[in-house]
């Protein structure tokens, strides 16, 4: 089945460890987003990336980085400079096109808790 | 992208037809209106979208008002499982950028 699979679901780390969530697709996408969500709030974004070694900040990149290696791959790594990482994240996918709109396509996340 | 307004919170009853509102009346020509729904802990789910005219598809129907600057989501025969956020986003097509989440309005379905 093509998605978007992300893991793990939870994941638990102590204050001051980087670590790192991943991110994978077979829908042959183009673009991918990772997003982070906080209780009782809509979605933010964190970084986009279009293309294969590309990416772009988003609203809140700071304490964050992403790579993008591969086409089907978009890991973000939450830094310890990130002073509230505690949160739910997201990451989705979507194919680019000259015409006609797109939907995003999204994994089922991964909670993260920071002790 | 437009900026959305949508209701906080809502209740319907189960069998009945839900109609989820939203504003945006700063839209422009080329940007589309979708409407994505996200149960507790999970990803959201994208339902529809539309340009201009009204939309049905499996899941529900979009229906824009003829000025665009306002639209209505339509979950014909709500269930249980229907209770979830509702957004409802404004982008154009060419975006590659994000989709931009606002609060949502939260659906509950009751039996």
């Amino acid at each position: 089945d093509g998605g978007i699979t992300q893991s793990p679901k939870y994941l638990f780390r102590k204050e001051g460890q980087n670590v790192t969530l991943s991110c994978e697709q077979n829908l042959n996408h183009d673009a991918m987003y990772w997003y982070r969500q906080d209780p009782g709030q809509g979605l933010r974004l964190i970084y986009y990336s279009q293309i294969v070694n590309d990416f772009q900040k988003g609203d809140i990149a700071e304490g964050y980085s992403v790579s993008r290696e591969k086409k089907e791959s978009f890991p973000l790594t939450v830094t310890s400079a990130q002073k509230n990482p505690t949160a739910f994240y997201l990451c989705a996918s979507r194919p680019l096109g000259t015409s006609g709109a797109h939907e995003q396509f999204f994994g089922p996340g991964t909670r993260l808790t920071v002790l | 992208d437009a900026k959305t307004t949508q209701p906080p919170s809502m209740d319907c009853a189960e069998g009945r037809a839900a109609n989820l509102p939203c504003n945006h009346s700063t839209i422009s020509g080329n940007e589309y209106v979708y409407w994505y729904r996200q149960i507790h802990s999970q990803g959201p789910q994208y339902i529809i979208h539309g340009l201009k005219n009204n939309e049905t598809n499996e899941m529900a129907s979009l229906i824009i008002t003829e000025d665009r600057k306002s639209s209505t989501l339509i979950l014909p025969h709500a269930t249980l499982r229907d209770t979830a956020v509702y957004y409802c986003i404004v982008t154009s097509s060419g975006s590659a950028r994000q989709l931009t989440f606002g609060s949502g309005t939260q659906l509950t379905v009751l039996p």
